[in-house]
C-alpha cells in the first residue's frame, strides 16, 4: 500500500516561531504537494513539487516555504507562525503527470494550533 | 481556470436513505475526476475516480458517472449507513500543465441510526 506519513497529528506552536513539517512517501512519486484546509474553504494549495529541489508556488504560498531535497521527502517550513495559519495541513503525493487517472495519495494530516 | 463545485452541506440522511452529492467542474478538454473521503480527525482516502466521458467510477456501494455534455460527477449511493458519516470532497486534474488536483469545498454527510 501507498504509505504517506506526515511527521506529527497535532502540533502547538507560538507566534513567531519557525515550524517544520514533514511529509515523506514510499512509492517514488515525483509529484508531492502541500495543502490547508479550513472549514467551509476546501483544500488550498500552497506549493507543489514534481522533482527534487524543483517548486512551484500554489494559491497561498505567503508566509510558507517548502523545501525537497530527496524524492521522498518534503518539507513545509514556516517561517514565523502567526495565529492566522492555524489549520489542518495535509501532505500529498501522486505520480507525474502523463499517466491519466493517477490520483493523489494524501498523508493523516497535521492540526497545527499556533498560539 | 478550472474548477469544482460541490453541494453545501451537511447532508443529514436516516440509515439506508439513498445519496446523492451534487459535483459540477469547469475545465478545458477532458480532466480525470475523483471523489475522495474524510473520516473525522483523518486524511483524505481516495473513493472513487473516471478518466473520460461517459466512465462510470464505484467502490464501496458509492457510483459516480463522468458526464461531459452536463459537466458533472454527482455521487450516489443506493442505501447510507451510519460508518458513510464523512466529509466527501470531488476534485479534478486537468490534463496537460503540471497536474495539480483541484478540490471542491467538501460536502459534510451525517447519518442517523
Amino acid at each position: 500500500d501507498v504509505k504517506v506519513t506526515q511527521s506529527s497529528r497535532y502540533l502547538v506552536k507560538r507566534t513567531g516561531e519557525k515550524v517544520f513539517l514533514e511529509c515523506v512517501q514510499d512509492m517514488d512519486h515525483e509529484n508531492m504537494f502541500w495543502y490547508r484546509q479550513d472549514p467551509g474553504l476546501g483544500l488550498r494549495l500552497i506549493y507543489f513539487s514534481y522533482d527534487v529541489k524543483m517548486k512551484e508556488k500554489g494559491d497561498i504560498p505567503e508566509g510558507y516555504s517548502v523545501s525537497r531535497e530527496k524524492k521522498e521527502r518534503f518539507s513545509l517550513i514556516l517561517e514565523s507562525a502567526s495565529t492566522n495559519q492555524t489549520s489542518m495541513y495535509l501532505c500529498a503525493s501522486s505520480w507525474r503527470g502523463g499517466r491519466r487517472g493517477t490520483e493523489a495519495f494524501f498523508g493523516q494530516g497535521t492540526r497545527l494550533t499556533v498560539v | 481556470g478550472n474548477s469544482v463545485t460541490q453541494m453545501e452541506g451537511p447532508v443529514t440522511l436516516s440509515e439506508e436513505a439513498f445519496l446523492t452529492i451534487n459535483c459540477t467542474y469547469t475545465a478545458t478538454g477532458y480532466p480525470s475526476l475523483f471523489w475522495y473521503v474524510q473520516y473525522p480527525g483523518e486524511g483524505l482516502q481516495l473513493l472513487l475516480k473516471a478518466t473520460k466521458a461517459d466512465d462510470k467510477g464505484s467502490n464501496k456501494g458509492f457510483e459516480a458517472t463522468y458526464r461531459k455534455e452536463t459537466t458533472s460527477f454527482h455521487l450516489e449511493k443506493g442505501s447510507v449507513q451510519v460508518s458513510d458519516s464523512a466529509v466527501y470532497f470531488c476534485a479534478l486534474t486537468p490534463i496537460g500543465g503540471t497536474y495539480k488536483y483541484i478540490f471542491g469545498t467538501g460536502t459534510r454527510l451525517k447519518v442517523l441510526a
